[in-house]
Protein backbone atom coordinates (compact mmCIF):
# COMPACT_ATOMS: atom_id res chain seq x y z
CA UNK A 1 0.00 0.00 0.00
CA UNK A 2 0.64 3.41 -0.07
CA UNK A 3 3.45 4.87 2.71
CA UNK A 4 4.79 8.10 2.73
CA UNK A 5 7.66 8.77 4.93
CA UNK A 6 8.52 11.72 6.97
CA UNK A 7 11.62 13.65 8.16
CA UNK A 8 12.99 14.46 10.78
CA UNK A 9 11.06 12.63 13.43
CA UNK A 10 11.86 15.85 15.89
CA UNK A 11 13.52 18.61 15.53
CA UNK A 12 14.42 21.41 18.45
CA UNK A 13 15.43 25.15 17.29
CA UNK A 14 16.48 28.43 19.21
CA UNK A 15 14.23 30.44 17.88
CA UNK A 16 14.83 32.47 14.72
CA UNK A 17 16.88 29.79 13.42
CA UNK A 18 15.19 28.09 10.28
CA UNK A 19 13.30 24.30 10.19
CA UNK A 20 12.48 22.17 7.08
CA UNK A 21 10.58 18.45 7.48
CA UNK A 22 10.66 16.56 4.24
CA UNK A 23 7.97 13.99 3.04
CA UNK A 24 8.54 10.93 0.56
CA UNK A 25 5.83 8.85 -0.48
CA UNK A 26 6.65 5.14 -2.31
CA UNK A 27 4.12 6.73 -5.13
CA UNK A 28 2.99 9.17 -7.27
CA UNK A 29 0.62 11.27 -5.38
CA UNK A 30 -2.14 13.28 -6.59
CA UNK A 31 -1.77 15.71 -4.62
CA UNK A 32 -0.22 16.58 -1.23
CA UNK A 33 -1.50 18.34 2.06
CA UNK A 34 0.49 19.67 5.39
CA UNK A 35 -0.92 20.29 8.72
CA UNK A 36 -0.26 21.01 11.78
CA UNK A 37 -1.44 19.51 15.33
CA UNK A 38 -0.50 21.60 18.49
CA UNK A 39 -0.14 19.30 21.51
CA UNK A 40 -3.30 18.13 22.85
CA UNK A 41 -4.73 19.53 19.43
CA UNK A 42 -6.41 18.27 16.43
CA UNK A 43 -4.52 18.21 12.73
CA UNK A 44 -4.97 21.71 11.06
CA UNK A 45 -5.29 21.91 7.13
CA UNK A 46 -2.34 24.24 6.12
CA UNK A 47 -2.10 24.01 2.98
CA UNK A 48 -2.42 21.71 -0.64
CA UNK A 49 -0.45 21.47 -3.60
CA UNK A 50 -1.44 19.62 -6.66
CA UNK A 51 0.75 20.80 -9.22
CA UNK A 52 4.06 19.07 -9.86
CA UNK A 53 7.10 21.00 -8.86
CA UNK A 54 5.03 23.85 -7.20
CA UNK A 55 5.79 26.04 -4.46
CA UNK A 56 3.71 28.21 -2.41
CA UNK A 57 4.57 30.38 0.49
CA UNK A 58 1.93 31.15 3.89
CA UNK A 59 4.07 34.27 5.00
CA UNK A 60 7.36 32.50 6.97
CA UNK A 61 5.89 29.11 5.86
CA UNK A 62 7.26 27.92 2.01
CA UNK A 63 5.89 24.70 0.48
CA UNK A 64 7.24 22.52 -2.50
CA UNK A 65 5.97 19.50 -4.00
CA UNK A 66 8.50 17.32 -6.11
CA UNK A 67 8.85 17.35 -10.18
CA UNK A 68 7.52 13.89 -9.87
CA UNK A 69 4.82 14.38 -7.10
CA UNK A 70 6.69 11.45 -4.64
CA UNK A 71 8.27 14.24 -2.36
CA UNK A 72 7.25 17.50 -0.61
CA UNK A 73 9.12 19.95 1.55
CA UNK A 74 7.62 22.54 4.36
CA UNK A 75 10.83 24.95 5.35
CA UNK A 76 10.16 27.75 7.73
CA UNK A 77 11.79 30.53 8.11
CA UNK A 78 13.25 32.21 11.34
CA UNK A 79 11.09 30.09 13.95
CA UNK A 80 9.05 31.96 15.92
CA UNK A 81 7.61 29.93 19.49
CA UNK A 82 4.32 29.92 18.63
CA UNK A 83 5.55 27.55 15.14
CA UNK A 84 5.91 24.64 17.67
CA UNK A 85 3.79 22.03 16.90
CA UNK A 86 3.96 18.62 14.63
CA UNK A 87 3.63 19.03 11.11
CA UNK A 88 2.49 15.87 8.98
CA UNK A 89 2.29 15.89 5.20
CA UNK A 90 -0.16 13.61 4.12
CA UNK A 91 -0.95 12.11 0.64
CA UNK A 92 -4.17 11.32 -1.90
CA UNK A 93 -3.17 8.20 -3.71
CA UNK A 94 -4.80 8.19 -7.20
CA UNK A 95 -8.42 8.55 -7.37
CA UNK A 96 -8.82 10.48 -3.72
CA UNK A 97 -9.58 7.24 -1.71
CA UNK A 98 -7.30 7.69 0.50
CA UNK A 99 -5.29 10.35 2.46
CA UNK A 100 -2.37 8.89 3.84
CA UNK A 101 -0.72 10.34 6.65
CA UNK A 102 3.42 10.84 7.34
CA UNK A 103 4.67 9.95 11.22
CA UNK A 104 4.78 13.72 11.33
CA UNK A 105 8.28 15.89 12.61
CA UNK A 106 7.72 17.84 16.36
CA UNK A 107 9.24 21.22 16.46
CA UNK A 108 9.94 22.53 19.89
CA UNK A 109 11.19 26.19 19.47
CA UNK A 110 13.46 27.26 22.40
CA UNK A 111 13.26 31.57 23.38
CA UNK B 1 -13.12 26.34 6.23
CA UNK B 2 -15.68 23.80 7.23
CA UNK B 3 -15.78 22.34 10.93
CA UNK B 4 -16.30 18.97 12.57
CA UNK B 5 -17.83 18.28 15.33
CA UNK B 6 -16.85 14.91 17.14
CA UNK B 7 -18.05 13.95 20.45
CA UNK B 8 -17.45 13.30 23.25
CA UNK B 9 -14.11 14.62 23.32
CA UNK B 10 -12.95 12.26 26.29
CA UNK B 11 -14.95 9.33 27.95
CA UNK B 12 -13.87 6.99 30.26
CA UNK B 13 -15.08 3.43 30.18
CA UNK B 14 -14.87 -0.30 31.93
CA UNK B 15 -13.28 -2.96 30.25
CA UNK B 16 -16.15 -4.78 28.08
CA UNK B 17 -18.12 -2.12 27.63
CA UNK B 18 -19.16 -0.43 24.65
CA UNK B 19 -18.29 3.46 23.59
CA UNK B 20 -19.76 5.46 20.73
CA UNK B 21 -17.84 8.50 18.98
CA UNK B 22 -19.21 10.69 16.75
CA UNK B 23 -18.43 12.47 13.67
CA UNK B 24 -20.84 15.47 12.52
CA UNK B 25 -20.02 17.44 9.49
CA UNK B 26 -21.92 20.56 10.72
CA UNK B 27 -22.08 23.10 7.56
CA UNK B 28 -21.54 20.57 4.56
CA UNK B 29 -22.56 17.50 3.02
CA UNK B 30 -19.56 14.57 3.82
CA UNK B 31 -19.42 12.40 1.24
CA UNK B 32 -16.50 10.52 2.85
CA UNK B 33 -15.10 10.06 6.80
CA UNK B 34 -12.38 9.05 7.60
CA UNK B 35 -11.44 7.32 11.23
CA UNK B 36 -7.98 7.80 12.78
CA UNK B 37 -6.08 6.50 15.48
CA UNK B 38 -3.27 8.49 16.85
CA UNK B 39 -0.49 6.73 19.96
CA UNK B 40 0.97 9.72 22.10
CA UNK B 41 3.62 11.46 19.76
CA UNK B 42 2.53 9.22 16.67
CA UNK B 43 1.21 9.72 13.75
CA UNK B 44 -2.44 9.43 12.86
CA UNK B 45 -2.90 5.98 11.28
CA UNK B 46 -5.90 5.19 8.87
CA UNK B 47 -8.56 2.68 10.48
CA UNK B 48 -11.31 2.81 8.33
CA UNK B 49 -12.76 4.77 4.95
CA UNK B 50 -16.56 4.90 4.84
CA UNK B 51 -18.88 6.28 2.20
CA UNK B 52 -22.46 7.66 2.96
CA UNK B 53 -24.85 4.43 2.43
CA UNK B 54 -22.08 2.13 1.88
CA UNK B 55 -19.99 -0.53 4.31
CA UNK B 56 -16.62 1.12 5.68
CA UNK B 57 -13.44 0.23 4.11
CA UNK B 58 -11.21 -1.32 6.99
CA UNK B 59 -7.42 -1.34 7.08
CA UNK B 60 -5.44 -4.61 6.81
CA UNK B 61 -5.23 -5.16 10.87
CA UNK B 62 -8.03 -3.57 12.00
CA UNK B 63 -10.81 -5.43 13.37
CA UNK B 64 -14.46 -5.14 11.65
CA UNK B 65 -16.26 -6.49 14.35
CA UNK B 66 -14.94 -4.50 17.02
CA UNK B 67 -14.76 -1.06 15.72
CA UNK B 68 -17.95 -0.74 14.25
CA UNK B 69 -18.19 1.96 11.42
CA UNK B 70 -21.54 3.75 10.67
CA UNK B 71 -22.15 6.47 7.72
CA UNK B 72 -25.76 6.62 7.57
CA UNK B 73 -26.14 10.06 7.07
CA UNK B 74 -24.18 13.14 4.67
CA UNK B 75 -23.89 14.31 7.60
CA UNK B 76 -23.00 11.83 10.62
CA UNK B 77 -20.62 8.86 11.18
CA UNK B 78 -20.03 6.86 13.90
CA UNK B 79 -17.32 4.46 15.75
CA UNK B 80 -18.17 2.02 18.01
CA UNK B 81 -15.57 0.62 19.82
CA UNK B 82 -17.17 -2.99 20.83
CA UNK B 83 -15.88 -4.69 24.33
CA UNK B 84 -13.43 -2.42 25.07
CA UNK B 85 -10.18 -3.51 26.70
CA UNK B 86 -6.94 -1.38 27.84
CA UNK B 87 -5.49 -1.59 25.27
CA UNK B 88 -7.94 0.37 23.20
CA UNK B 89 -7.03 3.40 24.84
CA UNK B 90 -5.95 5.93 22.14
CA UNK B 91 -7.17 9.35 20.54
CA UNK B 92 -9.44 8.48 18.07
CA UNK B 93 -10.13 11.18 15.80
CA UNK B 94 -12.70 11.95 12.56
CA UNK B 95 -12.21 13.81 9.24
CA UNK B 96 -14.40 14.34 6.50
CA UNK B 97 -14.52 15.69 2.93
CA UNK B 98 -17.25 17.15 0.70
CA UNK B 99 -17.92 15.81 -2.51
CA UNK B 100 -16.01 15.26 -5.91
CA UNK B 101 -12.65 17.78 -6.78
CA UNK B 102 -12.53 18.69 -2.96
CA UNK B 103 -9.68 17.16 -1.12
CA UNK B 104 -9.15 18.91 1.66
CA UNK B 105 -9.95 17.03 4.62
CA UNK B 106 -11.46 18.64 7.83
CA UNK B 107 -11.09 16.78 11.24
CA UNK B 108 -13.03 16.93 14.50
CA UNK B 109 -11.08 17.64 17.42
CA UNK B 110 -10.94 13.96 18.93
CA UNK B 111 -11.96 11.64 21.04
CA UNK B 112 -9.57 10.97 23.75
CA UNK B 113 -10.64 7.29 25.30
CA UNK B 114 -9.48 5.46 28.19
CA UNK B 115 -10.21 1.94 29.27
CA UNK B 116 -10.25 0.99 32.93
Amino acid sequence: GQQVMQIPQYQHVQEGEDFTTYCNSSTTLSNIQWYKQRPGGHPVFLIQLVKSGEVKKQKRLTFQFGEAKKNSSLHITATQTTDVGTYFCAGWNSGYSTLTFGKGTMLLVSP
Amino acid sequence: GAVVSQHPSRVICKSGTSVKIECRSLDFQATTMFWYRQFPKQSLMLMATSNEGSKATYEQGVEKDKFLINHASLTLSTLTVTSAHPEDSSFYICSARGGSGNTEAFFGQGTRLTVV
